[in-house]
Order: structure tokens, then C-alpha cells, then sequence
């Protein structure tokens, strides 16, 4: 496997299920990160990590519960989700402060709550 | 906060045909970064801009970082049908942060 892996490609929940989305970069990063991607609208941040430590959160509701256990893997728990956080979700590693901190991205997971 | 501008919003272009596309702001930013977003995947880095007035090529795009360091903008030439996709810059404001701000995209289709 190379570069920044997303699980699962697709999830279909209800509002009142528990889920866990799954990150993983064979980049040798130390920086991670989830965005949020909405029809028609920015990437929106959501989580920093840097060495493991959460270094942003940018009042991204409780329901969404990041967590990284070391620097090659990130997830995202997800629970008692609404509709409109249907989106796709991606994962993104870096390598800050050097190599120009350039993101690079996974697939993504494409998110419906139902 | 911080936000980012891109022009056009969606164009329509005959194969063959060259492409410009820009990115705006209010603020200065440091680093200009141009993705390429094709349906159902993540965005992928096309170029990456770290001085104002540089200018970079990958290919048949060029990408330049404006020297007022509000803007950039991002040329493809020839362009082929593999190139539709939504083009997405990304800035970020001081050296070493790892937070960078994203624009809406523009949305590029390719006629054959």
C-alpha cells in the first residue's frame, strides 16, 4: 500500500448508529488531518494532528470523536450523527515544517446518514 | 477568516484548447497549492508555490504565485479529456502552520 488510505470507501448509517472511519498514510508523516467536503461548498477542517497530539479542533460538533493512536493512523468516530453531516470525509497527511508541508489526500469516505 | 476566491466556478472547454483559472483573497498568504479533485476521490497535488512572483510547471499546467501574494492563478494547455475534474487552490498564511484554507473549486469539462 502507498500513500494515504481511506476505510470504508462508503458508509450508510442511521442517526442512531455508532461507526468509525479509518485513516492510514505510508508517507512516513507526522501530521494528519480530517476535512469535510459538502456539495458545492470549501474543504472544511475538522481535525489537526501533529505527533499524535490533536493541535485543532475547529468546533467541529462532539458527535464527531477523532482519535490518533500513532502517526500513521487516524479515525474518526462517528455517533448519533444528523442528515446534513452527509459528505464525503478525507483523511490527509503531512510532513511539517519541512518538504513545504504540502497535504496529500486520500480517497476519501462518502458519507450518508440516514 | 481567511477565504479563498476561484474563477471561474465551472467552464466548458473544446479539447485542444488552453485553460486559465485564478484564485483570490483579501489576505496574504505564504504558500499556494493547486489540487485536482476527480469524482469519488481525494484531492491530488498538482503544484505547489512557496515565493511570490514563482512561477512552476508540471507538465502542460503552470501555476504562478501572484506577487501581491493575494493570488495565484493555474494554466493547463492542450488540454485532453482526462483533465475534467474540479481544481481546488489551497493557501496557507504563515510558514510553518499545518492549516490551510481551501477554495470552492473550479469545475473544468473537456469536449471531445
Amino acid at each position: 500500500e502507498t500513500g494515504v488510505t481511506q476505510t470504508p470507501r462508503h458508509l450508510v448509517m442511521g442517526m442512531t448508529n455508532k461507526k468509525s472511519l479509518k485513516c492510514e498514510q505510508h508517507l512516513g508523516h507526522n501530521a494528519m488531518y480530517w476535512y469535510k467536503q459538502s456539495a458545492k461548498k470549501p474543504l472544511e477542517l475538522m481535525f489537526v494532528y501533529s505527533l499524535e497530539e490533536r493541535v485543532e479542533n475547529n468546533s467541529v460538533p462532539s458527535r464527531f470523536s477523532p482519535e490518533c493512536p500513532n502517526s500513521s493512523h487516524l479515525f474518526l468516530h462517528l455517533h448519533t450523527l444528523q442528515p446534513e453531516d452527509s459528505a464525503l470525509y478525507l483523511c490527509a497527511s503531512s510532513q511539517p515544517p519541512l518538504g513545504g508541508n504540502e497535504q496529500f489526500f486520500g480517497p476519501g469516505t462518502r458519507l450518508t446518514v440516514l | 477568516g481567511q477565504q479563498l476566491n476561484q474563477s471561474p466556478q465551472s467552464m466548458f472547454i473544446q479539447e485542444g484548447e488552453d485553460v486559465s483559472m485564478n484564485c483570490t483573497s483579501s489576505s496574504i498568504f505564504n504558500t499556494w497549492l493547486w489540487y485536482k479533485q476527480d469524482p469519488g476521490e481525494g484531492p491530488v497535488l498538482l503544484i505547489a508555490l512557496y515565493k511570490a512572483g514563482e512561477l512552476t510547471s508540471n507538465g502542460r499546467l503552470t501555476a504562478q504565485f501572484g506577487i501581491t501574494r493575494k493570488d495565484s492563478f493555474l494554466n493547463i494547455s492542450a488540454s485532453i479529456p482526462s483533465d475534467v475534474g474540479i481544481y481546488f487552490c489551497a493557501g496557507r498564511i504563515d510558514n510553518y502552520g499545518q492549516n490551510f484554507v481551501f477554495g470552492p473549486g473550479t469545475r473544468l469539462s473537456v469536449l471531445p
